[in-house]
């Protein structure tokens, strides 16, 4: 089945200590997307990218790197810069910027 | 950025309900979009409806693109335990910069106890 997987589901991390979010999807996507989801709060848009190669800050970029060299691929690195790295993350993929996306089921990471 | 206005914020329903939710904006949209998210899970795309005045069903689910654009609703007619989670809807502005999609903050439905 074409989807999205998002691992782990489940992630700690130490003070001072870089994650890497794994995102992958098998639809053939061109645009994928990372967003923070708070407790009882909407998405909050990290980084998204149009096309392999390319990406773009979205409105909480600080703290957060990506990169896009596969176009199956978004990785998504929570940096030691990012002071408050508590929250869910959803990887999500379009067909092309704009286009109803398409949502993995998220990791949870949080603070040891 | 654009901002999305979603409400009400959370509402009860209990079996048999019809509930209804909408999202306003003050910019026009071309494009609308419902998701709901289950606890512990991505969203899910519901409906989606790309001309104003659309009505577009998907089982018990009826949303409505607005006449003027800058609103859409979402309606459950005779709610089921099931319906409980968070619905978010989603928008894209006409000539918006990087052509990205806007979410709103979410409709928490949860059940009366």
């Amino acid at each position: 089945d074409g989807g999205i997987t998002q691992s782990p589901k489940y992630l700690f991390r130490k003070e001072g200590q870089n994650v890497t979010l794994s995102c992958e999807q098998n639809l053939n996507h061109d645009a994928m997307y990372w967003y923070r989801q708070d407790p009882g709060q909407g998405l909050r848009l990290i980084y998204y990218s149009q096309i392999v190669n390319d990406f773009q800050k979205g409105d909480i970029a600080e703290g957060y790197s990506v990169s896009r060299e596969k176009k199956e691929s978004f990785p998504l690195t929570v940096t030691s810069a990012q002071k408050n790295p508590t929250a869910f993350y959803l990887c999500a993929s379009s067909t092309d910027l704009g286009q109803p996306q398409h949502f993995g089921d998220g990791t949870r990471l949080s603070i040891l | 950025g654009q901002q999305l206005n979603q409400s009400p914020q959370s509402m009860f329903i209990q079996e048999g309900e019809d509930v209804s939710m909408n999202c306003t904006s003050s910019s026009i949209f071309n494009t609308w979009l419902w998701y709901k998210q289950d606890p512990g899970e991505g969203p899910v795309l519901l409906i989606a409806l790309y001309k104003a005045g659309e009505l577009t069903s998907n089982g018990r689910l009826t949303a409505q693109f607005g006449i003027t654009r800058k609103d859409s609703f979402l309606n459950i007619s005779a709610s089921i335990p099931s319906d409980v989670g968070i619905y978010f809807c989603a928008g894209r502005v006409i000539k918006a910069a990087g052509n990205k999609l806007t979410f709103g903050g979410g409709t928490r439905v949860l059940v009366k106890p």
